[in-house]
């Protein structure tokens, strides 16, 4: 079975300071893409970084950065610098590639940025 | 570029009761997913449309349904509602790859959701 684990249900730092949330996976596919999104009290799903699994370079988008452990099925997202408005439950993802493109999703960290 | 729009924001229906959400994604975008999120269960798939029809389906009954039109906007219908269908509902909207499909790396746009609440 496909899942995703997200073992901290919640979350706190203090503003500027930096913070990493974990993500595990399973699937026995190579070919896959990795997601983490963000949802504000707003409940809008927001794409905060995604990653291909065959690229071996983490990817980086401002002050969102992944590290992608492809053979520990890891996919931890760090926030540097952190604000305010980074306060939301962040959701890990992934999708095999294949006919279908559902995403499998782990159940999300709670982050509290603190000021 | 407007967003995502879901209709309506909240719902609530009792047992039994039917009910019909509205999605309507980004223009341009011909891609409709429809996810259920429910704080135990976490983001369940329920059905993705392509082009008028549905590509993909999640592991939900029957009494779930959707369909999507010649514009894109989709609709998704509950039948006979149960007090575990109580949950948020979103919608998603992907654009089309260079190739003119639907990659696996294209991201999902998300709407607001709807919340249903079944009594």
């Amino acid at each position: 079975a496909q899942t995703v684990t997200q073992s901290q249900p919640e979350m706190s730092v203090q503003e500027a300071e930096t913070v990493t949330l974990s993500c595990t996976y399973d699937t026995s596919e190579n070919n896959y893409y990795l997601f983490w999104y963000k949802q504000p009290p707003s409940r809008q799903m927001i794409l905060v970084i995604r990653q291909e699994a065959y690229k071996q370079q983490n990817a980086t988008e401002n002050r969102f950065s992944v590290n992608f452990q492809k053979a520990a099925k890891s996919f931890s997202l760090k926030i540097s610098d952190s604000q305010l408005g980074d306060t939301a439950m962040y959701f890990c993802a992934f999708r095999v590639a294949g006919n279908n493109r559902k995403l499998i999703w782990g159940l999300g960290t709670s982050l509290a940025v603190n000021p | 570029k407007a967003g995502v729009t879901q209709t309506p924001r909240y719902l609530i229906k009792t047992r039994g009761q039917q009910v019909t959400l509205s999605c309507s994604p980004i223009s341009g975008h011909r891609s409709v997913s429809w996810y259920q999120q429910t704080p135990g269960q976490g983001l369940q798939f329920l059905f993705e449309y392509f082009s008028e029809t549905q590509r993909n389906k999640g592991n939900f009954p029957g009494r779930f349904s959707g369909r999507q039109f010649s514009n894109s906007r989709s609709e998704m219908n509950v039948s006979t509602l149960e007090l575990g269908d109580s949950a948020l509902y979103l919608c998603a909207s992907s654009p089309l790859n260079l190739q003119g499909t639907i990659g696996h790396n294209s991201p999902l746009h998300f709407g607001n959701g709807t919340r249903l609440t079944v009594t």
